[in-house]
């Protein structure tokens, strides 16, 4: 079955970059995606990546996908207070029509 | 924000006892999902609809039934609730592809 498994938590000092990673087993997974949960709130999508693609770049936000290793990564750049978050990644099954989290990597930002 | 409220956000209930939680969309989104969020598990898809009574089943679906006679409003219903489904329950809207978005979210708490 799918699974996609995450480091629990990452802790970097504001103005710092963070990079948080993601490894996932389904190889033909179409799209992969980031998501920010704030405390007590909802999931937010934060950006997704096509398979074939390797990097795309949004704002301060960076994906990686490895698809050889099957490894995918975001890099916040200049990482700000207001980043503290949890962050998911997500592949999506064969169909398109469900998604499999992480564990979500725990992001604090020291001041 | 896309249109989706959960009801109620906060319940407490009795192991044994049948407990409704409804999902409502103003988005007319023919997808919808529930997804239970734990500590070290990230969200798990418990079932998940593609159109009026159309539903299959997640990745953790017993115990768990659910019903969508309306485009706008998806239930999960727990027979008789059990102390492991204490979590927080999710729902979304919209296809993998086309980006889902998250309802705020329910406490649930089984005693």
């Amino acid at each position: 079955g799918e699974d996609v498994e995450q480091s629990l938590f990452l802790s970097v000092r504001e103005g710092d970059s963070s990079v948080i990673n993601c490894t996932y087993t389904d190889s033909s997974s179409t799209y992969l995606y980031w998501y920010k949960q704030e405390p007590g709130a909802g999931l937010q999508l934060l950006t997704y990546i096509f398979s074939n693609m390797d990097m795309k770049q949004d704002q301060r936000l960076t994906v990686l996908l490895n698809k050889k290793d099957k490894h995918l990564s975001l890099r916040i750049a200049d990482t700000q207070t207001g980043d503290s978050a949890i962050y998911f990644c997500a592949e999506e099954n064969n169909a398109g029509n469900m998604l499999t989290f992480g564990g979500g990597t725990r992001l604090m930002v020291k001041p | 924000d896309a249109g989706i409220t959960q009801s109620p956000r906060h319940k407490v209930t009795e192991t044994g006892t049948p407990v409704t939680l409804r999902c409502h969309q103003t988005e007319n989104h023919r997808y919808m999902y529930w997804y239970r969020q734990d500590p070290g598990h990230g969200l798990r898809l418990i079932h998940y609809s593609y159109g009026v009574k159309d539903t299959d089943k997640g990745e953790v679906s017993d115990g768990y039934s659910v019903s969508r006679s309306k485009t706008e409003d998806f239930l999960l219903t727990l027979e008789s609730a059990t102390s492991s489904q204490t979590s927080v329950y999710f729902c979304a809207i919209g296809r993998a592809q086309e980006t889902q978005y998250f309802g705020p979210g329910t406490r649930l708490l089984v005693l």
